[in-house]
C-alpha cells in the first residue's frame, strides 16, 4: 500500500510569507503527528492530530497551525515565515495515537 | 512533559563490532518507546520498538532493552556494517494516556568503519 505522502518536496519562500503544508497518510490511518527536523534540535514535536482532532502541540509559536480533514488528510499552515523556519518538516501517520509511526519523506522548506 | 536524552551524540566502530545507544526519559508514564534508523538524505524508519511491559525485544541483530525503574532503554546493535551508519533516535510516549505523541532523543549518527 501507498505509504506516507507528503507535499511538496521542497519549497523556497521569503521572510513574511506564508506556507502550506499537505500531508496524507497510509490508507486506514486516523493519526497524523508533524515534526520539524533541523540539524541542531533534532526531531521536534509540532502537531498530533487523531479523528480531525488537535490532540496535542508542541512548544512552537502561534504562527505555526494545521488542522486534520475527514479523510485524514493533514495541511499545516506558518504565517509570517522567519529564516529559523528554514526546515525539514515531516509528517507521519499512524492506526492511532502515539504507536508505530511511519514517516513520510518530508518537505524541505528554506526561506530566504 | 517528557523529555528524552539521549548519548553518545556520535559513535563510530569497526566493521563486525557492537554499538550501543542509550536513551533516558523523565515521564514515568511513558510505556511505548520506539527506535528510528535515519540514513542520509531519507526518510526515519521505525527499526524496533518496545513496550514498558517487556524487559527486552530482539530482531536478528538488533535489540532494545527497557530498564522502568531507572528509567532507561538501550539499543545494541551486534555484528555491524557499514550499511548499518546512520543516523539513530529513540523516542518515548504514553499509548492511551492524553500524550501519545512521540517525544524524540536528539539522535546518534553512527558510522561504522568497514
Amino acid at each position: 500500500k501507498a505509504g506516507v505522502t507528503q507535499t511538496p518536496r521542497y519549497l523556497i519562500k521569503t521572510r513574511g510569507q506564508q506556507v502550506t503544508l499537505s500531508c496524507s497518510p497510509i490508507s486506514g490511518h486516523r493519526s497524523v503527528s508533524w515534526y520539524q527536523q533541523t540539524p541542531g534540535q533534532g526531531l521536534q514535536f509540532l502537531f498530533e492530530y487523531f479523528s480531525e482532532t488537535q490532540r496535542n502541540k508542541g512548544n512552537f509559536p502561534g504562527r505555526f497551525s494545521g488542522r486534520q480533514f475527514s479523510n485524514s488528510r493533514s495541511e499545516m499552515n506558518v504565517s509570517t515565515l522567519e529564516l529559523g523556519d528554514s526546515a525539514l518538516y515531516l509528517c507521519a501517520s499512524s492506526l492511532r495515537p502515539g504507536n508505530g509511526y511511519t514517516f513520510g519523506s518530508g518537505t524541505r522548506l528554506t526561506v530566504v | 512533559g517528557e523529555n528524552v536524552e539521549q548519548h553518545p551524540s556520535t559513535l563510530s566502530v569497526q566493521e563486525g563490532d557492537s554499538a550501543v545507544i542509550k536513551c533516558t526519559y523523565s515521564d514515568s508514564a511513558s510505556n511505548y518507546f520506539p527506535w528510528y534508523k535515519q540514513e542520509l538524505g531519507k526518510r526515519p524508519q521505525l527499526i524496533i520498538d518496545i513496550r514498558s511491559n517487556v524487559g527486552e525485544k530482539k530482531d536478528q541483530r538488533i535489540a532494545v532493552t527497557l530498564n522502568k525503574t531507572a528509567k532507561h532503554f538501550s539499543l545494541h546493535i551486534t555484528e555491524t556494517q557499514p550499511e548499518d551508519s546512520a543516523v539513530y533516535f529513540c523516542a518515548a510516549s504514553s499509548l492511551g494516556g492524553s500524550q501519545g505523541n512521540l517525544i524524540f532523543g536528539k539522535g546518534t549518527k553512527l558510522s561504522v568503519k568497514p
